[in-house]
């Protein structure tokens, strides 16, 4: 069955600090692979997306993130974080099943950033 | 701001009683989309609705129910409430209902069953 995991439930980084976020999907073809960001009290939005070309892609707020079919995982990643970066990022995969699109949340991952 | 709007932003019940939860989607969308979060289950998809016709079911209960109308708006109902009801509802939308779609998000309801 598809699944996206996010193995790090909380972590807390200092301000000006880089950045990671593991996500590993199941999925037996190339999904369309999303990140999105919950801040406290606010819906999700949007980071960035992967399709298909560059494995590596550029999102708003000077997020990244890079596709690794061999680990099947797409990390995001930021090289330096500000305290406005505390909030809840979950990674997603859409894909087709029984013919219609679906999109699959992983657990989220919530950052706290330290002055 | 999404362009997403959901109503209400709070909404506090007793169980066994019957919710509505609204939501109007961004201007020229065509998709809805519910899901649901909650601390144990993390965001979970119900429903999504596509120019009026359901188009795909998720985790969603046989108590709850959905619709999308002609103006595109959509709503949630949800009957027979239990505590573990107690959750927050997102709607969000998209232009089509592709899997590569970028979905907008409303603030959501909280909804608190006692």
């Amino acid at each position: 069955a598809q699944s996206v995991t996010q193995p790090d439930i909380h972590i807390t980084v200092s301000e000006g600090a880089s950045l990671e976020l593991r996500c590993n999907y199941s999925y037996g073809a190339t999904p369309y692979l999303f990140w999105y960001v919950q801040s406290p009290g606010q819906g999700l939005q949007l980071l960035l997306k992967y399709f298909s070309g560059d494995t590596l892609v550029q999102g708003i707020k000077g997020f990244e993130a890079e596709f690794k079919r061999s680990q099947s995982s797409f990390n995001l990643r930021k090289p330096s974080v500000h305290w406005s970066d505390a909030a809840e990022y979950f990674c997603a995969v859409g894909l087709l099943s029984g013919g219609y699109n679906k999109l699959i949340f992983g657990a989220g991952t919530r950052l706290a950033v330290h002055p | 701001d999404s362009g997403v709007t959901q109503t209400p932003k709070h909404l506090i019940t007793a169980t066994g009683q019957r919710v509505t939860l609204r939501c109007s989607p961004r201007s020229g969308d065509l998709s809805v989309y519910w899901y649901q979060q909650s601390l144990d289950q993390g965001l979970q998809f119900l429903i999504q609705y596509y120019n009026g016709e359901e188009r795909a079911k998720g985790n969603i209960l046989e108590r709850f129910s959905a619709q999308q109308f002609p103006d595109l708006h959509s709503e949630l109902n949800l009957s027979s409430l239990e505590l573990g009801d107690s959750a927050l509802y997102f709607c969000a939308s998209s232009r089509a209902s592709r899997a590569n779609e970028k979905l907008f998000f409303g603030s959501g309801t909280q909804l608190s069953v006692l």
